[in-house]
């Protein structure tokens, strides 16, 4: 069984770096095809997607956002990761981590998904 | 970046009406590759997270009913869901994984 679930600091302040852990199981990150996305959600609004990391650390960041996201990972302890660094209130989400992959050079789909994290950003 | 673009962003439906989404693409998601369009459809039901439905535009998931049906090639897509059942109410994503990931606005499927 696949799971994953996030965990983040519930609340800061503008400027301040997120920092995200996604904790999985029933899979592994050192499994070649193998990718964990993170995605966000505004209240009310639609999905944006962050960022990737595939089992050869190869790396893949939505551009809007690229110079404020860091994405890593600890494959021995089944954990990816995600900063955002200089925080708004626009960064007020709930962010997901979801399982994806990489087939024949392309992109899958994210075919499980944490509960999710609620981020709020105020002062 | 592609851009995904979905119609309706709302519906209100009553049970065992058909239903249809619309998403389009700025782009075309064939890839001559492998002829497969690299589209998915999701639903995100009140306070969970998104479930994958159907991907490479027409294939379900596993445990996915029937009555949930994709179509389309290129740049136009249509999720179809006969027969709507309560259960059915959630806010359905398109998303292209063509190039990266981009997800469609959303559309939420209503009782009427």
């Amino acid at each position: 069984q696949v799971t994953l679930k996030e965990s983040g600091p519930g609340i800061l302040q503008p400027s301040q770096t997120l920092s995200l852990t996604c904790s999985f199981s029933g899979f592994s990150l050192s499994t070649s095809g193998i990718c964990v996305s993170w995605i966000r959600q505004p209240s009310g609004k639609g999905l944006e997607w962050l960022a990737t990391i595939c089992w050869e650390d190869s790396k893949g960041y939505n551009p809007s956002l690229k110079n404020r996201l860091t994405i890593s990972k600890d494959t021995s302890n089944n954990q990816a990761f995600l900063k955002i660094t200089s925080v708004d209130t626009a960064d007020t989400a709930i962010y997901y981590c979801a399982r994806t992959g990489i087939i024949r050079g392309r992109g899958y789909v994210m075919d499980a998904w944490g509960q999710g994290a609620s981020v709020t950003v105020s002062s | 970046d592609i851009v995904m673009t979905q119609s309706p962003s709302s519906l209100a439906v009553s049970a065992g009406e058909t239903v249809t989404i619309n998403c389009k693409s700025s782009q075309s998601l064939l890839y001559s590759g492998n002829q497969k369009n690299y589209l998915a459809w999701y639903q995100q039901k009140p306070g969970q997270s998104p479930k994958l439905l159907i991907y490479w535009a027409s294939t379900r998931q596993s445990g996915v009913p029937d009555r949930f049906i994709g179509s389309g090639s290129g740049t136009d897509f249509t999720l179809t869901i006969s027969s709507v059942q309560a259960e059915d109410l959630a806010i359905y994503y398109c998303q292209q994984y063509y190039d990266t990931w981009t997800f469609g606005g959303g559309t939420k499927l209503e009782l009427k």
